[in-house]
Order: structure tokens, then C-alpha cells, then sequence
């Protein structure tokens, strides 16, 4: 299967400063990404579809001025938490597929906790 | 709006035995189901999925079930490893939608298989 490559597997950073979150597919083009958010005992939440060379698109509720993605290449999809605060500290992990294929493949995910 | 639930946050059982996870979903659009199983500090890994045509599909010890009328699936792991111990998420996507791998997911149900 195809394998998506996340960076960091966990982070802790101050109030008030911006992390940034990597995701990669190793050996495929990925035109689209997926970005989600898992809070303790939820669902994961899907925030964001990121799309190579074109702006996000992004869920209800979600701040797009907060969550800053990139998606500059077919094999790197980026997630930045600007400003973050204690109540962004969250399980941050991205997916893709492969075409029609509905069949996603997860990064290792992200937590992230804001101190 | 959770599109997709599984009421049971923990389910127990003794290795060998049956394992049964429940899964309701709320959207009739949702034409195809998956399972995933997530390990501590790691991605979802695909398990199983159904497509809605189907009422039953299996795959050596897992067999997911689909009843379209009561809008349910279930996952059962026979016989019960102790390796099967992990979080298992249900998700469901509609595939006449632009983005095919844009999943619901449940809140995930935490199996323990005890030697």
C-alpha cells in the first residue's frame, strides 16, 4: 500500500508560536490531502482538503487564517498551527489516496500540545 | 453533526472468542463503509470495507456486515488475537461526491483482547 510519511509524531510548543506539520507521500503523487483533528474520545474531524498548487478548501468552523496550508508539490502537503493556544493541542493527522481508489492512507499523526 | 457513530468507546473480550463492533451511520448517501485500526501513536491502517451493494464481506478472521435499512455495520473478529487490541474506527463516504475520500468517522471503539 502506498505509504504517507507525517512529521513531527509529536510536538509541545508555547502559547503564541506557530508549528508546522509535514506530510508526505513517499511513493506516489498525491493530488490531494486530507488534513484531520481528533480531540480526546471524538471522531476524527476532517478540517481542511488540501490541493496541489491551488488554496485549500476548508470545513465549517475552521480557521483558515489559524490552519495555513500548503500544498506546493505532489508529494508534500504542509499544516501550520499559527498562534496556537492550549485548546489547539490535538491528534493532527494527514491522509490521501490514490485516485478512485476510496481506500485512504494516514500519516502517523501529530500531538500536538500547546503549553 | 456526527454522520457516523459507534456507541461503544471500549469493548472487552477474551482471546478466542467473538469480537463485535457496532457501527450507525445517519446519512443515506454513504454508499461505502470502511474499517480502519489504529495502534498508540500511530495512523489508521485500513482493515475491511464494504460497498453498499453488499450485505456481508470478509476477510479471513474480519467479516463486516451491512444492514442498509437500519443504516448499521458491525465488524466481527473471529477468533479474538491478542494483537487485535486497538482502536477500530468506522467510516462511511458517498462516492458521487466530487472528493471520494472525503470520509465520516466514528469516535472509534477501543478493543481489548485479553490472553
Amino acid at each position: 500500500g502506498a505509504v504517507v510519511s507525517q512529521h513531527p509524531s509529536w510536538v509541545i510548543c508555547k502559547s503564541g508560536t506557530s508549528v508546522k506539520i509535514e506530510c508526505r507521500s513517499l511513493d506516489f503523487q498525491a493530488t490531494t490531502m486530507f488534513w484531520y483533528r481528533q480531540f480526546p474520545k471524538q471522531s476524527l474531524m476532517l478540517m481542511a482538503t488540501s490541493n496541489e498548487g491551488s488554496k485549500a478548501t476548508y470545513e465549517q468552523g475552521v480557521e483558515k487564517d489559524k490552519f495555513l496550508i500548503n500544498h506546493a508539490s505532489l508529494t508534500l502537503s504542509t499544516l501550520t498551527v499559527t498562534s496556537a493556544h492550549p485548546e489547539d493541542s490535538s491528534f493532527y493527522i494527514c491522509s490521501t489516496g490514490q485516485g478512485l481508489n476510496t481506500e485512504a492512507f494516514f500519516g502517523q499523526g501529530t500531538r500536538l500540545t500547546v503549553v | 453533526d456526527q454522520q457516523v457513530k459507534q456507541n461503544s468507546p471500549s469493548l472487552s473480550v477474551q482471546e478466542g472468542r467473538i469480537s463485535i463492533l457496532n457501527c450507525d451511520y445517519t446519512n443515506s448517501m454513504f454508499d461505502y463503509f470502511l474499517w480502519y485500526k489504529k495502534y498508540p501513536a500511530e495512523g489508521p491502517t485500513f482493515l475491511i470495507s464494504i460497498s453498499s451493494i453488499k450485505d456481508k464481506n470478509e476477510d479471513g478472521r474480519f467479516t463486516v456486515f451491512l444492514n442498509k435499512s437500519a443504516k448499521h455495520l458491525s465488524l466481527h473478529i473471529v477468533p479474538s488475537q491478542p494483537g487485535d487490541s486497538a482502536v477500530y474506527f468506522c467510516a462511511a463516504s458517498a462516492r458521487g461526491l466530487q472528493n471520494n475520500n472525503d470520509m465520516r468517522f466514528g469516535a472509534g471503539t477501543r478493543l481489548t483482547v485479553k490472553p
